[in-house]
């Protein structure tokens, strides 16, 4: 089974407005990255958060990760239209050769 | 973060065709690469991973013979999509490895006939 699960698999919410998005995993991990991708374009790295992290924040980014329920969480405060992207979770499990897994991402849609 | 570019950015060809993906890292050199697919709406699967100077290591379910990946180089990585068929329809992005941060590069768009 895939690891790293997005919920909700679509989100719609107005500008001005937080964006929560969710994501879960099975196996342990070394770290959670978040990445966002804007419609047929490459991603873009948002955050990295350790296993021995619990909460992260970046400019209008807080990512928590909670490893005891295996799931992270992602909110994006005071949401603006350019903010409309995927968004996805990947772990890595650790290693020598730093794989990630991908969730299956959602879709932020932040009207104006 | 590192500079990754990809060329072509879209590519259209007819089935049965080989087309060719170059990667490039332009300020950073890895001995660790990836290769991602992505269908329409769905997330990226990673299809192989490649060391420089050795062959790469195929994903389950990922043919290696249809599927060419040679790493030349610390900076350059392609994939060869060998006999295309419309199933191979899909957007294909690379990555560099940093050192527990990887560069992605701006994805190929191929579309096969």
């Amino acid at each position: 089974s895939q690891q790293g699960e997005e919920d909700p698999q679509a989100l719609s919410i107005q500008e001005g407005e937080n964006a929560t998005m969710n994501c879960s995993y099975k196996t342990s991990i070394n770290n959670l990255q978040w990445y966002r991708q804007n419609s047929g374009r490459g991603l873009v790295h948002l955050i990295l958060i350790r296993s021995n992290e619990r909460e992260k924040h970046s400019g209008r980014l807080r990512v928590t990760l909670d490893t005891s329920k295996k799931s992270s969480s992602l909110l994006i405060t005071a949401s603006r239209a350019a903010d409309t992207a995927s968004y996805f979770c990947a772990t890595d499990a650790g290693g020598s050769n730093y794989k990630l897994t991908f969730g299956k991402g959602t879709l932020l849609t932040v009207n104006p | 973060g590192a500079v990754v570019s990809q060329h072509p950015s879209r590519v259209i060809c007819k089935s049965g065709t080989s087309v060719k993906i170059e990667c490039r890292s332009l300020d950073f050199q890895a001995t660790t690469m990836f290769w991602y697919r992505q269908f329409p709406k769905q997330s990226l699967m990673l299809m192989a991973t490649s060391n420089e100077g050795s062959k790469a290591t195929y994903e389950q379910g990922v043919e290696k013979d249809k599927f060419l990946i040679n790493h030349a180089s610390l900076t350059l990585s392609t994939l060869t999509v060998t006999s295309a068929h419309p199933e191979d329809s899909s957007f294909y992005i690379c990555s560099y490895d940093g050192v527990g941060e990887q560069f992605f590069g701006p994805g190929t768009r191929l579309t096969v006939l």
